[in-house]
């Protein structure tokens, strides 16, 4: 079965600080992962996938195959990146437009 | 363009009412897909709609119907509502093109709370 596992249910860190957001994931084959993020008051929006390797608001995620993580690192955590983060999968086997989402990360970024 | 809406923004039933939410995609997209967030978790994917019909359905019972129309917008039915589907109802939409993810596009939600 496709799960996409999120084992922290709240980060806090000081600003500065690095961030690790961890996403674990099980899949047959060969996923697409995603990260997306939802500030306060804002709806989800989709912050990086693994495939354009880019990195959005100093963030960045590496597909790690061999231990099925897809962790989301920050190495200077800000106040505004303070929001719940959610990892996602999609491929074949889910059908490449459903999204598994994980229970999510709250990140929270203190003075 | 005011991106993916959806009505209403809340919503309070009874056990075993109906309720029918809306949505509207964002412009030039085609593919609109519901899902529930209970408290606490993360989306879950209930079903998705393209070309007027459901492409693909996640593990959610009968009760959960949808409809899209012409113009693309769509509708989330549920019958026979029981405490267990109060949760935010989101919305999302895409442009269908092959056989790779397209960005979904997610809407403000709607809470349905079931009392």
């Amino acid at each position: 079965a496709q799960r996409v596992t999120q084992p922290e249910k709240l980060l806090s860190v000081f600003k500065g600080a690095p961030v690790e957001l961890k996403c674990n994931y099980s899949y047959s084959g060969s996923p697409e992962l995603f990260w997306y993020v939802q500030y306060s008051r804002q709806r989800l929006q989709l912050l990086l996938r693994h495939i354009s390797r880019e990195s959005i608001k100093g963030f960045t995620a590496d597909l790690n195959k061999g231990e099925t993580s897809f962790h989301l690192k920050k190495p200077f955590a800000q106040e505004e990146d303070s929001a719940m983060y959610y990892c996602a999968l999609s491929g074949r086997n889910t059908g490449f437009q459903k999204l598994v989402f994980g229970t999510g990360t709250r990140l929270l970024v203190s003075p | 363009d005011a991106g993916v809406t959806q009505s209403p923004t809340h919503l309070i039933k009874t056990r075993g009412q109906q309720v029918t939410l809306r949505c509207s995609p964002k412009s030039g997209h085609d593919t609109v897909s519901w899902y529930q967030q209970a408290l606490g978790q993360g989306p879950q994917f209930i079903f998705q709609y393209y070309e007027e019909e459901e492409r693909q359905r996640g593990n959610f019972p009968d009760r959960f119907s949808g409809h899209q129309f012409p113009n693309y917008s769509s509708e989330l039915n549920v019958n026979a509502l029981l405490l267990g589907d109060s949760a935010l109802y989101l919305c999302a939409s895409s442009k269908t093109s092959g056989r790779s993810y397209n960005e979904q596009f997610f809407g403000p939600g709607t809470r349905l709370t079931v009392l």
